[in-house]
């Protein structure tokens, strides 16, 4: 099946800093990418819906300035954690549809674990 | 809006006993439903999807899913568990075909199995 990369896996930052997670898809087009946070021993939460090339929407309650979302192109999207603090520590899950995919195929990263100091 | 509820925060089995994890959705069109396993630290891994054809789907790992319209449930099954199945599953679903159809997760349910 089709692979989706995360970088970093595990990142510690201080607070009040930026932190910038990758999101690849390897061996595929993906027109759109999603963007998760998932807390401990919670569910995944839908964060926001990335097309490349076009604005991300955001979901209610998800605040776009302070969770930057770029898809410049049909193989990455970033998501930039600004002036990060504590409560933005959490797991972070990019997935990626193949565009060529029939339907809903979505495949998704391994996550990317935030820990803010 | 679609939505997604497992029943069971929490399921202890025993080894080769089977097992049900139990998934309702709630949708006003039609759906494509999912089954992920997630084990720690780790993402997720698709165990099975219905899309459309037989209700009855087989995912990998030996699991099996039935697709059931009437009582809006997509119950997750296996007939005999081993002690590497202890893992967090998420019931998912999807409303439409189009590129931005979101996949919304259940609140998972805790598989933990005891030798």
């Amino acid at each position: 099946g089709a692979v989706v990369s995360q970088h970093p896996s595990r990142v510690i930052c201080k607070s009040g800093t930026s932190v910038k997670i990758e999101c690849r898809s390897l061996d595929f087009q993906a027109t759109t990418m999603f963007w998760y946070r998932q807390f401990p021993k919670q569910s995944l939460m839908l964060m926001a819906t990335s097309n490349e090339g076009s604005k991300a929407t955001y979901e209610q309650g998800v605040e776009k300035d302070k969770f930057l979302i770029n898809h410049a192109s049909l193989t990455l999207s970033t998501l930039t954690v600004t002036s990060a603090h504590p409560e933005d520590s959490s797991f972070y899950i990019c997935s990626a549809r193949d565009r060529q995919g029939g339907y809903n195929e979505q495949f998704f990263g391994p996550g990317t674990r935030l820990t803010v100091l | 809006a679609q939505s997604v509820t497992q029943l069971d925060s929490q399921v202890p089995v025993f080894e080769e006993a089977p097992v049900e994890l139990r998934c309702n959705y709630s949708s006003s069109v039609s759906v494509y439903l999912f089954w992920y396993v997630q084990y720690p630290n780790q993402g997720l891994q698709l165990l099975l999807k219905y899309l459309s054809g037989s209700t009855l789907v087989k995912g990998i790992n030996g699991f099996e899913a039935e697709f059931n319209k009437s009582q809006t449930s997509f119950h997750l099954r296996k007939p005999s568990v081993h002690i590497s199945d202890t893992a967090e599953y998420f019931c998912a679903v999807s409303e439409g075909y189009s590129s931005a159809s979101k996949i919304i997760f259940g609140s998972g349910t805790r598989l933990s199995i005891r030798p």
